[in-house]
């Protein structure tokens, strides 16, 4: 099955930085990768998505990058915020009924 | 903005009693997940639903587990027997279409004693 490795496990950024979390997967057949954001005690949320037939794909201060041919994709949050404190989760599809996710990154915004 | 609900918030049961978490999907919804995450460690897929039977099931979904849309709105996994391995936040999620986002719900964080 589906293997989703994700690193770094923890993430400590000054407010104002950027944060880059990065996965990679093991099956090229994979073909959506979602990014989810959980804040403490509560649900996973999407934040955003890209598709394999997309390299690139950016909402405000949030981008997703995906090279199929490393097979690995990167969350990239510009002009942290406190609020962007929380553990994000990378996941892959390939038939769209299951998400296989990353061990989740840890963010911490420095005020 | 319409949610996925999930009741028990919580739930503490003695080992070896069944209990079945409940799910509301979002309404126009079609295809309907169960998620499991261990404390402290990744969010893990248990099982897809579609059109009132399984479309898939990962290898953690063995007999002791079932699910069942009972009627048009709710989504349910039972565990027959639980586990002291079986304690774990349970999500449900939901999806429009095949593709389309899973969103997901509060969890039920399940305790066996």
């Amino acid at each position: 099955g589906e293997n989703v490795e994700q690193h770094p496990s923890t993430l400590s950024v000054q407010e104002g930085d950027s944060a880059v979390i990065k996965c990679t997967y093991s099956d090229s057949a994979s073909n959506y990768f979602p990014w989810y954001k959980q804040e403490l005690g509560k649900r996973p949320q999407l934040i955003i998505d890209i598709r394999s037939n997309v390299g690139e794909k950016k909402d405000q201060r949030i981008a997703v990058t995906l090279n199929k041919t490393a097979k690995h994709f990167s969350l990239h949050i510009t002009e942290t915020q406190p609020e962007d404190s929380a553990v994000y989760f990378c996941a892959a599809s390939m038939n769209d009924y299951k998400l296989s996710f990353g061990a989740g990154t840890t963010v911490t915004v420095r005020a | 903005e319409p949610e996925v609900t999930q009741t028990p918030s919580h739930q503490v049961t003695q080992m070896g009693q069944e209990v079945i978490l409940r799910c509301v999907p979002i309404s126009n919804h079609l295809y309907f997940y169960w998620y499991r995450q261990i404390l402290g460690q990744k969010v893990e897929f248990l099982v897809s639903f579609y059109n009132n039977e399984i479309s898939e099931k990962s290898e953690i979904f063995d007999d002791q587990f079932s699910v069942e849309r009972p009627d048009g709105s709710n989504f349910t996994l039972k565990i027959r027997s639980t586990k002291l391995e079986d304690s774990a936040m349970y999500f449900c999620a939901s999806s429009g279409t095949m593709g389309e986002t899973q969103y997901f719900g509060p969890g039920t964080r399940l305790l066996v004693l």
